[in-house]
């Protein structure tokens, strides 16, 4: 069984551009969550999501960034018109119900 | 709301030396706990989760917690540090049963760990 897959692991986006970013959940895993870390600064929570739900999104900045889990096939995480501020390693983590979460390997943005 | 806090961003110890991390939380539901390490450029792995079960939780490469519920303590410990526990260790605390907040996890700073040879 894979561990949460996310790709990709590096991603350089110029300044305007935008930032898709992917994740695999575990097989039989049905809720994604999503995390910001930045330089020097632990994770913040950014969105929750399962299967074509987005549960919670208090984490997610008003403008620019919206996530989707679709029926079939990878969390996309999207960053519209990135700045450098945007610069960080965004975590994914899937889980069963009930259970403690496994996280991917990251995506670290680099806003040029 | 939950938050955790993570006394000491930076702790340095020798080789074989006992290993204390500390990490306070705050919460209105029972908490579950969790302490996480992270070593550079790699994503978090799980040490130890406490789940309302044992006080005394043991966890991977030797790593062990206690909850104290009196003091809102999950402190990290290991008897004797070696070279390859040097990385980031996060305590975290997730949301209670029920609700949208839950399986969301909230995150400490994080304490980076240096072991001396």
């Amino acid at each position: 069984n894979a561990g949460v897959m996310q790709n990709p692991r590096h991603l350089v986006r110029r300044r305007g551009q935008e930032a898709r970013l992917r994740c695999s959940p575990m097989k039989g895993h049905s809720h994604v969550y999503w995390y910001r870390q930045l330089p020097e600064e632990g994770l913040k929570f950014m969105v929750y999501l399962q299967k074509e739900n987005i549960i919670d999104e208090s984490g997610m900045p008003k403008e620019r960034f919206s996530a989707e889990f679709p029926k079939e096939g990878p969390s996309i995480l999207r960053i519209q018109q990135v700045v450098r501020g945007d610069s960080a390693a965004y975590f994914c983590a899937s889980s069963p119900r009930g259970s403690e979460a496994f996280f991917g390997q990251g995506t670290r943005l680099t806003v040029v | 709301a939950q938050s955790v806090t993570q006394l000491g961003s930076h702790v340095s110890v020798s080789e074989g030396a006992l290993v204390l991390l500390r990490c306070n939380y705050s919460s209105s539901v029972p908490p579950y706990l969790f302490w996480y390490v992270q070593y550079p450029n790699q994503g978090l792995q799980l040490l130890l989760k406490y789940t309302s079960a044992a006080t005394l939780v043991k966890g991977i490469n030797g790593f062990e917690a206690e909850f104290k519920k009196s003091e809102t303590s999950f402190h990290l410990t290991k008897p004797s540090a070696h070279m390859s526990d040097a990385a980031e260790y996060f305590c975290a605390v997730r949301g209670g049963a029920g609700g949208t907040s839950y399986g969301k996890l909230t995150f400490g700073q994080g304490t980076i760990l240096t072991v001396h040879p």
